[in-house]
């Protein structure tokens, strides 16, 4: 079955760097884009941009421009998204969501929280 | 950036109750490009409805879409206890954006 399998929650403190990886299996991992969604505490879900599997090029939303980068490893079907000098504020869960189809997302990885504190 | 506000912000209701959930949109959303999410605590988001009525894969019969232009509904015809959750709807007509949410809690 199509899957998305994200790593596991971060502590970063303020000014570090931290990669979440999205490994996906299950079908043809070329074939559809990723999407980035963010869902902050108790808050509510925030598109971040979205990566061409095929050919690398990302799109970053307003707000999610400069310390954030999408990037893949096609050999292993898996999806980054790397967030440079952390902020409380990036405190979230990060989501990755394959495009279904027009901006549909289906399905979602299970999510990855990463925490900025110091 | 189209702006969409769902209301109510929470649906207070008992199982096998109706719950109608309303998506307005700041601007008329193309071609009914507005799909809606279910959220339950601690999970994933879940494609429901897409093309405003369509249901997703394995989606029950009781929930259902419909709307044009600014204004969507998702109903529930009757609450089953695993559709306690937050309900999200998204406009992926120009671009995309997500409402902030409704919670259907249980009274």
């Amino acid at each position: 079955q199509v899957q998305l399998v994200q790593s596991g929650s971060e502590l970063k403190k303020p000014g570090a760097s931290v990669k979440v990886s999205c490994k996906a299996s299950g079908y043809t991992f070329t074939s559809y884009a990723m999407n980035w969604v963010r869902q902050a505490p108790g808050q509510g879900l925030e598109w971040m941009g979205w990566i061409n599997t095929n050919t690398g090029n990302p799109t970053y939303a307003q707000g999610f421009t400069g310390r954030f980068v999408f990037s893949l490893d096609t050999s292993v079907s898996t999806a980054y998204l790397q967030i440079s000098s952390l902020k409380a504020e990036d405190t979230a869960v990060y989501y990755c969501a394959r495009d279904w189809g027009g901006w549909l997302h289906s399905p979602w990885g299970q999510g990855t929280l990463v925490t900025v504190s110091s | 950036e189209i702006v969409l506000t769902q209301s109510p912000g929470t649906l207070s209701l008992s199982p096998g109750e109706r719950a109608t959930l309303s998506c307005r949109a700041s601007q008329s959303v193309s071609s009914s490009y507005l799909a809606w999410y279910q959220q339950k605590p601690g999970q994933a988001p879940r494609l429901l409805i897409y093309g405003a009525s369509s249901r997703a894969t394995g989606i029950p019969d009781r929930f259902s879409g419909s709307g044009s232009g600014t204004d969507f509904t998702l109903t529930i015809s009757r609450l089953e206890p695993e559709d306690f959750a937050v309900y999200y709807c998204q406009q992926y007509g120009s671009s995309q954006t997500f409402g902030q949410g409704t919670k259907v809690e249980i009274k």
